[in-house]
């Protein structure tokens, strides 16, 4: 599976939106973005997941970029809540099918 | 989304005992699940993925004999650390993969975790 690139640490003021990147440079065509977030001490929980085109649900929305070397999980109005570490983990749909590989992920902290 | 649940939460046991972890999903048929282990400061690490009926596959340098993986049902799967040892502290994590009546999960639901100590 191709690996990622995520900045170390990123802040975010309550309210606003929160955009984090990944870099998934090498990612090959059968292969789905994910992300996932963990809260300290609690297992992760699964956030958005897309392939080419961009996609929304009730917690964020995925930009993926049109030659899918890099992403941008949105976060439009961001809590203290939604303090957390997110992983961007990029999977194959072949033999590995379901292991998620994951990273040191972005530290988010949401401050008043 | 889907839950899944572990149990116990916390478990405190004595060197050279053996430990075992319950995954339950709750209202998917979990076809695999997965083990992570966590350590303090650490992201996770995949253990073993286990598909309901087989055999688990672990990854490379977990020794399958010491954390026995049973997956005999669709909606449990559990994890024995058999002599724990103190360096097999940790945080340890299950996730489920499935369907339900109408729809065909691809992303991976996680458990709250069990925290092991081994004193």
């Amino acid at each position: 599976d191709a690996k990622t690139t995520q900045p170390t640490s990123m802040d975010c003021a309550e309210g606003r939106a929160a955009n984090l990147p990944c870099n998934h440079s090498t990612i090959s065509g059968n292969e789905y973005v994910y992300w996932y977030r963990q809260i300290h001490s609690q297992g992760p929980q699964y956030i958005i997941h897309g392939l080419k085109n961009n996609e929304t649900n009730e917690m964020a929305s995925l930009i993926i970029t049109e030659d899918r070397k890099s992403s941008t999980l949105i976060l439009p109005h961001a809590t203290l809540r939604d303090t957390a570490v997110y992983y961007c983990i990029v999977q194959s749909g072949g033999t590995s099918y379901g292991k998620l590989t994951f990273g040191q992920g972005t530290i988010l902290t949401v401050h008043p | 989304g889907a839950v899944v649940s572990q149990h116990p939460s916390r478990v405190i046991c004595k060197s050279g005992t053996s430990v075992k972890i319950e995954c339950r999903s709750l209202d998917f048929q979990a076809t695999t699940m997965f083990w992570y282990r966590q350590f303090p400061k650490q992201s996770l690490m995949l253990m073993a993925t286990s598909n309901e009926g087989s055999k688990a596959t672990y990854e490379q340098g977990v020794e399958k004999d010491k954390f026995l993986i049973n997956h005999a049902s669709l909606t449990l799967s559990t994890l024995t650390v058999t002599s724990a040892h103190p360096e097999d502290s940790s945080f340890y994590i299950c996730s489920a993969r499935g369907y339900t009546t109408g729809e065909i999960y691809n992303e991976q639901f996680f458990g709250p975790g069990t925290r092991l100590t081994v004193l």
